[in-house]
Parts: structure tokens; sequence; C-alpha cells
């Protein structure tokens, strides 16, 4: 079985700075992937980046990267100079391997940033 | 420019009442599902689908069912509405190549109340 953990319920960064948001995950399978997600106050659900079990970089994509420790099972969001806009719920998650179709997904962590 | 489309947005239901919340996909995924989320809980799945007339079971399926008769559509079905479903219902869907990982395309989602 697969398990996401995010231990920060909320985190709070002031505005311009860098945060890291924590993810640790378990799973049995040798190839998996990685998600975040952004959840902002209107509901939507906003795919940000994605990082597989095998690729030898972390993954980024503009402001974004995800710090992949594969050995300590943790795939921890960095998201640099904060904007008041990135103030929102994330979403850590995690599918199989080819073959295994669901995404487990963490309780989320709140960001706020601060002006 | 549609993609995941959800039907209704809002519903409040008393309880013992019976509803159906329709996902719409003009994507051609074969993988759809259905997800809820609570408060501190995050995404928990209920059922979801690897192609048309197929269902399966996720995490939180007891109370609700499932259909796939057209590729394009999954409906979540509450026989009996109870309180414990209050919710924010997702649909969700991903293209089902083999070997790939995709991310999971959101519905809007759905805010059912049960009185």
């Amino acid at each position: 079985a697969q398990k996401i953990t995010q231990t920060q319920p909320g985190m709070f960064v002031q505005e311009k700075e860098a945060v890291t948001l924590d993810c640790t995950y378990d799973t049995s399978d040798p190839s998996y992937g990685l998600f975040w997600y952004k959840q902002p106050s209107s509901g939507e659900m906003i795919f940000l980046i994605y990082q597989g079990s095998y690729d030898q970089q972390n993954a980024t994509e503009g402001r974004y990267s995800l710090n992949f420790q594969k050995a300590r099972k943790s795939a921890n969001l960095v998201i640099s100079a904060s904007q008041l806009g990135d103030s929102a719920m994330y979403f850590c998650a995690m599918s199989g391997g080819a073959g295994s179709y669901q995404l487990t997904f963490g309780k989320g962590t709140k960001l706020s940033v601060i002006p | 420019n549609a993609g995941v489309t959800q039907t209704p947005k809002f519903r409040v239901l008393k309880t013992g009442q019976s509803m159906t919340l329709l996902c719409a996909q003009d994507m051609n995924h074969e993988y759809m599902y259905w997800y809820r989320q609570d408060p501190g809980m995050g995404l928990r799945l209920i059922h979801y689908s690897v192609g048309e007339g197929t269902t399966a079971k996720g995490e939180v399926p007891d109370g609700y069912n499932v259909s796939r008769l057209k590729k394009q559509n999954f409906l979540l079905g509450l026989e009996s509405a109870a309180p414990s479903q209050t919710s924010v219902y997702f649909c969700a869907s991903r293209p089902g190549l083999a070997g790939v990982i995709g991310e999971l395309f959101f519905g809007e989602g759905s805010r059912l109340t049960v009185l």
C-alpha cells in the first residue's frame, strides 16, 4: 500500500522568500511517480510538477522544484521567490508504476504568503 | 476547451434522498476517478474506472455506486444520502497509455451538503 505524509498543516512565508513544503512517502513499488498539486481558495486542483522514481535529476517547473531524495523517501516542493498568489493548499501525491491506476494524496499543507 | 466537467456544482440533500453526480471528459482519457475532499483529510478515492464498462472500489467506497457506460462519462450515485457524505467531490481523468504515469486532470468540484 502507498502512503503520503505531509507533516506541516500550515506554513507562513514572506513574499519573495523561498519556502519548502515537506512530503514523505512509502511504497513497495520499484517504479512510481510523485506529484504536487495546488488548490487555491477558489477550489480547483492545479497540477504543478511531477517526478518519476527513475528520473536522475530533480524536476523543475518555473519557480517550482521538487527536491527528490529517494533513499529518504522524500519529495519536498520548493517554491522560490514566493508571491501572494502562491497562498493556497498544496497536496503531495503518488502513483504506482505502469499498471497501477490510483493516485494517493497527502492531507495537504496550507501556505500563506505574507506581504 | 472543456476538459473535465462536473454537474451539478452545488447540491443540498435531505438525509435519505438519492442523487447522481455526472462527470464528463472530452480528452478521450481511459481512466476516471471520483475523490472526496474533507477538511484535514486530503483527497480520498471513492471509486475509479480504467475503461468503458469497468469500475473498481477505492479507499472509501461505502454508500456510493458508480457507472461508466460511455467512455467520456463517469457517474457517482448516492442511493440514500447521509450527513457523513457532506463533502466536496472531485472527478478526475488521466490517459491510459501503457508505461506512462500521467497526472490527473480535475474537474472544478461539486459541493454536496446533506442535512
